[in-house]
């Protein structure tokens, strides 16, 4: 049982490099999210994506975008990184928006 | 003052012990969810309660929604329970609210 796979689990980039996390899930859930987790602070919602075809902001959107490749798949695009968007980034599924949620194993990104 | 606070922040204890976890919420919610988070970085979701009370093996977790507050509650603790267990409120579509965690630690 894959459950909600990210891709990469590490890396480290120069400031102004770009890169997309992926993340898949296999359990046909409608809804999913991307997390930043940085020490001391609580989970922070960057985008989500109720349903296939649609996304919205979260609490930290700035510096980032995403897409809703297909009901699987979501990515999370830096397009031009920086020291601040060094942090583990988590990916989640659920069934529905009132439904516990499945989280990927995070990728560890640092920006030098 | 954030919308959701934990206690304590930290906390360590000896195996057997009876534990509990609080969480305190200052807005109104449909739910609220009690997470694990692993040494190693996994997150598993452990309860997601509106009302009453549930229970899972050695686990239990409360909520009191006149008060705005809810307890997980470990019995017979174990070394392996050591971790980092967080709550988050559904108070709108999507957007958990989360808190900071309590970092658990259970000697043998």
């Amino acid at each position: 049982n894959a459950g909600v796979t990210q891709t990469p689990k590490f890396q480290v980039l120069k400031t102004g490099q770009s890169m997309t996390l992926q993340c898949a899930q296999d359990m046909n859930h409608n809804s999913m999210y991307w997390y930043r987790q940085d020490p001391g602070m609580g989970l922070r919602l960057i985008y989500y994506s109720a349903s296939e075809g649609t996304t919205d902001k979260g609490e930290v959107p700035n510096g980032y975008n995403v897409s809703r490749l297909n009901k699987r798949e979501f990515s999370l695009r830096l397009e031009s990184a920086a020291p601040s968007q060094t942090s583990v980034y988590f990916c989640a599924s659920s069934w529905d928006s009132n439904q516990p949620q499945h989280f990927g194993d995070g990728t560890r990104l640092s920006i030098l | 003052k954030n919308e959701v606070e934990q206690s304590p922040q930290n906390l360590t204890a000896q195996e057997g012990e009876f534990i509990t976890i609080n969480c305190s919420y200052s807005v109104g919610i449909s739910a609220l969810h009690w997470l694990q988070q692993h040494p190693g970085g996994g997150i598993v979701s452990l309860f997601m309660l509106s009302s009453g009370k549930k229970k899972h093996g050695r686990l239990i977790a409360t909520i009191n929604i006149q008060e705005k507050h809810s307890s997980l509650h470990i019995t017979a603790s174990h070394p392996r329970d050591s971790a980092v267990y967080i709550c988050a409120v559904d108070s709108s579509n999507y957007q958990l609210i989360w808190g900071a965690g309590t970092k658990l630690i259970i000697k043998p």
